[in-house]
């Protein structure tokens, strides 16, 4: 059964850093690309960032580029994003989600989330 | 990138079929063919519905159809259910930024 777990969320003042992650588990994660999805309250899916299955290629929305990083640990099975100069605007829900095979297709697993909160 | 169009809400009785529709550029959904459909229930997380224009990942109902003509995508529901109120999002590749989200649809059965 596939399980991606996010982790690392929580209320961080305007300015900061945040690292989330996500543990990925059954499927081979090194052959999937992975992605961030977010969903500020009330509001609709923003894909963040995308990274491909051995990592070499990262892909971000305008949004956040710049100051996020993902990032992936395929011995570890587990993605990460990197969230500098977090702004009130990317508080939301942070999705993990699973790639069907490359960077350009759908997302068919996706985690329940874990909630960043941008606040002074 | 701006999010791909959808209209606010769609509503239909039970039985009945609704399409919603997605409309981007052709940086999007006019030039490729990676167009997906998601569901989220309220509190829950996405679930894929449609993939690459009209495939169904297994276990989806083939009650949903999925179809694209130029730069419009869009999602067909038949023999509408209680079950199907939810929220939809279509989602296309991107020649910018990779991916872009529609800006969802709440689906209302009356």
């Amino acid at each position: 059964e596939v399980q991606l777990l996010e982790s690392g969320g929580g209320l961080i003042q305007p300015g900061g850093s945040l690292r989330l992650s996500c543990a990925a588990s059954g499927f081979t994660f090194s052959s999937y690309a992975m992605h961030w999805v977010r969903q500020a309250p009330g509001k609709g899916l923003e894909w963040v960032s995308g990274i491909i299955s051995h990592g070499g290629s990262t892909y971000y929305a305008d949004s956040v580029k710049g100051r996020f990083t993902i990032s992936r640990d395929n011995s570890k099975s587990t993605l990460y994003l990197q969230m500098n100069s977090l702004r009130a605007e990317d508080t939301a829900l942070y999705y993990c989600a699973k790639g069907r095979g490359g960077p350009a297709r759908a997302s068919d697993y996706w985690g329940q989330g874990t909630l960043v909160t941008v606040s002074s | 990138q701006s999010a791909l169009t959808q209209p606010a809400s769609v509503s239909g009785s039970p039985g009945q079929s609704i399409t919603i529709s997605c409309t981007g550029t052709s940086s999007d959904i006019g030039n490729y063919n990676y167009v997906s459909w998601y569901r989220q229930h309220p509190g829950k997380a996405p679930q894929l519905m449609i993939y690459e224009v009209s495939n169904r990942p297994s276990g989806v109902s083939d009650r949903f159809s999925g179809s694209k003509s130029g730069n419009t995508a869009s999602l067909t529901i038949s023999g509408l259910q209680a079950e199907d109120e939810s929220d939809y999002y279509c989602s296309s590749y991107t020649s910018s930024t990779a991916h872009v989200f529609g800006t969802g649809t709440k689906v209302t059965v009356l």
